[in-house]
């Protein structure tokens, strides 16, 4: 399976943009990246995914490098509930299941 | 809203015996995971599976074991519990192709004494 590797930790201030980086330079064509976070005491949730164009929904953007060996979550305006651990993975279109590996994840800290 | 859950939240068993965590979900999903999150591992996969009956092995399925008998339900086993097997335990979901998203339970904090 393809890896990804993120920074432990990151820091930010509230009420400003946050870019979270992913690195995956083993990615193959078939390779979707996919988004999440876990908040404290909760599973992880779905943010975002995209395969090759950069794309936006209500609660982030995600920036995907043109050979998509690393890709960018974009938080536009970072508030104290969005300290969590954030986790870039690889989902595969071709097997049915998508096994995919988690890492460690960015642990975001958001200062007020 | 979708929905994934786990049957406790918090559980204490005793080295030795036969622990069941069990997970529903109401999607219709085909394909369900078991996970087990432990401080400075992140997210390592047991078993999943992809139908009915199906299962596969994970990154780590020693001491673990699976059952799907129907649809929304899928169960992990631990046949005899080992202290090194307390953990946080995260069940998942996601539609029949390989590239949707993974909806989550909230987690089974499991302690084994």
């Amino acid at each position: 399976d393809a890896k990804t590797t993120q920074p432990n930790s990151m820091e930010s201030n509230e009420e400003e943009p946050v870019h979270l980086p992913c690195n995956h330079s083993t990615i193959s064509g078939t390779d979707y990246i996919h988004w999440y976070r876990q908040l404290p005491s909760q599973g992880p949730e779905y943010v975002i995914h995209g395969l090759t164009s950069n794309v936006n929904n209500r609660m982030a953007s995600l920036a995907i490098a043109e050979d998509r060996k690393s890709s960018t979550l974009i938080l536009h305006r970072a508030t104290l509930r969005d300290a969590a651990v954030y986790y870039c993975i690889l989902r595969d279109v071709q097997t049915n299941a998508g096994k995919s590996t988690f890492g460690d994840g960015t642990t975001l800290t958001v200062k007020p | 809203d979708v929905k994934v859950t786990q049957s406790s939240r918090y559980l204490v068993k005793r080295t030795g015996e036969k622990v069941f965590l069990e997970c529903v979900q109401d999607m219709d999903h085909e394909n369900m995971f078991w996970y087990r999150q432990d401080p400075g591992l992140g997210l390592r996969l047991i078993y999943f599976s992809y139908d009915v009956k199906m299962k596969e092995k994970g990154d780590i399925p020693e001491g673990y074991s699976v059952s799907r008998e129907k649809k929304e339900r899928f169960s992990l086993i631990l046949e005899s519990a080992s202290t090194n097997q307390t953990s946080m335990y995260l069940c998942a979901s996601s539609p029949y192709r390989g590239y949707e998203k993974l909806f989550f339970g909230s987690g089974t904090q499991l302690s084994v004494l």
